[in-house]
């Protein structure tokens, strides 16, 4: 059974540092990784799509990583601002799901100071 | 990028009552809708897969009867909370593929919250 755990659960960081979320997954056999945001009450945003093939994608401030066989992912994002505080989720898409449900992780509560 | 459509945003009913959602493809077909739930400070769940013209597919320990499902057409899928209680009060969230199907990008509704009191 495919779990996504993400690391840490909450982070606060003052305006302009670059900062690291992550993501590991249990079962490699994923078709592709997906990164959200979700503001407080709202719907999910999708930030980033990294096909199994790929090994990272880039979005303005915005860089996600992908090693599949380690079970891995990273979304970087660089020179940070207060409009980023939001709630970052990852998930998967795997080989064996029908239909492609994401498995998502339980999110990482981003919080950046002015 | 592929629009889907959730209403209502916020709803508040009565124990033992039912409530409908209804999310809506709006520039793009969707044969799949997941319906996903959401708990304070939890992640999302699956809790079914709707799909246009057949029955819906179920999660383990979600009930059917409880959470009726229709995708009417291409562009609707429905979810109905039958005889609400406060236990069901969550944030309950639609998805759909994006047009390159489920591989793809998927595109989230705007979510609704339901509170039952």
């Amino acid at each position: 059974k495919q779990e996504v755990t993400q690391i840490p659960a909450a982070l606060s960081v003052p305006e302009g540092e670059n900062l690291v979320l992550n993501c590991s997954f249990t079962d490699s056999a994923i078709y592709n990784l997906q990164w959200f945001r979700q503001d407080p009450g709202k719907g999910l945003t999708s930030l980033l799509l990294i096909q199994s093939s790929q090994r990272e994608q880039t979005s303005g401030r915005l860089n996600a990583s992908l090693d599949k066989s380690s079970g891995r992912s990273t979304l970087y994002i660089a020179a940070s601002q207060p409009g980023d505080s939001a709630t970052y989720l990852c998930a998967v898409t795997g080989v064996s799901n029908q239909g492609g449900k994401l498995i998502f992780g339980q999110g990482t509560e981003l919080s950046v100071k002015p | 990028g592929a629009v889907v459509s959730q209403h209502p945003s916020r709803v508040i009913c009565k124990s033992g009552t039912s409530v409908k959602i209804e999310c809506r493809s709006l520039d793009f077909q969707a044969t799949t809708m997941f319906w996903y739930r959401q708990f304070p400070k939890q992640s999302l769940m699956l809790m079914a897969t709707s799909n246009e013209g057949s029955k819906a597919t179920y999660e383990q320990g979600v009930e059917k009867d409880k959470f009726l499902i229709n995708h009417a057409s291409l562009t609707l899928s429905t979810l109905t909370v039958t005889s609400a209680h406060p236990e069901d009060s969550s944030f309950y969230i639609c998805s759909a593929p994006g047009q390159g199907g489920w591989k793809t990008e998927a595109f989230f509704g705007q979510g609704t919250r339901l509170t039952v009191v």
